[in-house]
């Protein structure tokens, strides 16, 4: 079956603006992660869902971050105001369920904030 | 203290050799460890999981996890060059689903 799926591949944009950011999990797949890779770093936890809603939101970088997951299914992640220290590589994961689940990585979305 | 430590590397081994990575964690309560591998430019792909103290194998890879030393270990025998890459360590914490990944060790395998 289709593997995660990450949209747009590739977004420049100009700093002030807002950008919308979407990932599409495998299908049955109840959790979702977002995170944030800058160049040659690790990982950075974001946000994760389970179904709809967000246990937790405390790896959000500011209140300009912000993410939704409707239907239990895709979900959206929007920065506004965006500054140049927010370019980097943006991943989504999915997994079955939460905690022990393997979790399956979308390609990304490179952001580049001019 | 950062919650997952590795060494950054590079790792350097030559082919056929063991290659050893490393990894600790800070919150004592964690349950789940994963090593990722990220080859450049593309998206982390699990290699393996581990739950319980002890070693787990799996073709060429060994995870070791000792969570009394808050410590989770990789080894790769037999090393291929199509094994450089960098390998990241996770581990899902108390809470059971916020996951911590490490910076990564980059490994180089020369042929």
């Amino acid at each position: 079956g289709a593997g995660v799926s990450q949209s747009p591949s590739n977004k420049v944009t100009e700093k002030g603006k807002d950008v919308e950011l979407r990932c599409d999990p495998i299908s049955g797949h109840t959790a979702l992660y977002w995170y944030r890779q800058s160049l040659g770093q690790g990982l950075e936890f974001l946000i994760y869902f389970q179904g709809n809603s967000a246990p937790d939101k405390s790896g959000l970088p500011s209140d300009r971050f912000s993410a939704e997951r409707t239907g239990g299914s895709v979900s959206t992640l929007t920065i506004q105001r965006t500054q140049q220290e927010d370019s980097a590589v943006y991943l989504c994961a999915s997994s079955l369920d939460q905690g022990k689940e393997t979790q399956y990585f979308g390609p990304g979305t490179r952001l580049l904030v001019l | 203290q950062k919650e997952v430590e590795q060494n950054s590397g590079p790792l350097s081994v030559p082919e056929g050799a063991i290659a050893s990575l490393n990894c600790t964690y800070s919150d004592r309560g964690s349950q789940s460890f994963f090593w990722y591998r990220q080859y450049s430019g593309k998206s982390p792909e699990l290699i393996m999981f581990i739950y319980s103290n002890g070693d787990k194998e799996d073709g060429r890879f060994t995870a070791q996890l000792n969570k009394a030393s808050q410590y989770v270990s990789l080894l790769i025998r037999d090393s291929q060059p199509s094994d450089s890459a960098t390998y990241l360590c996770a581990v899902i914490g108390t809470g059971g689903f916020k996951t911590i990944f490490g910076a990564g060790t980059r490994l180089f395998v020369k042929a």
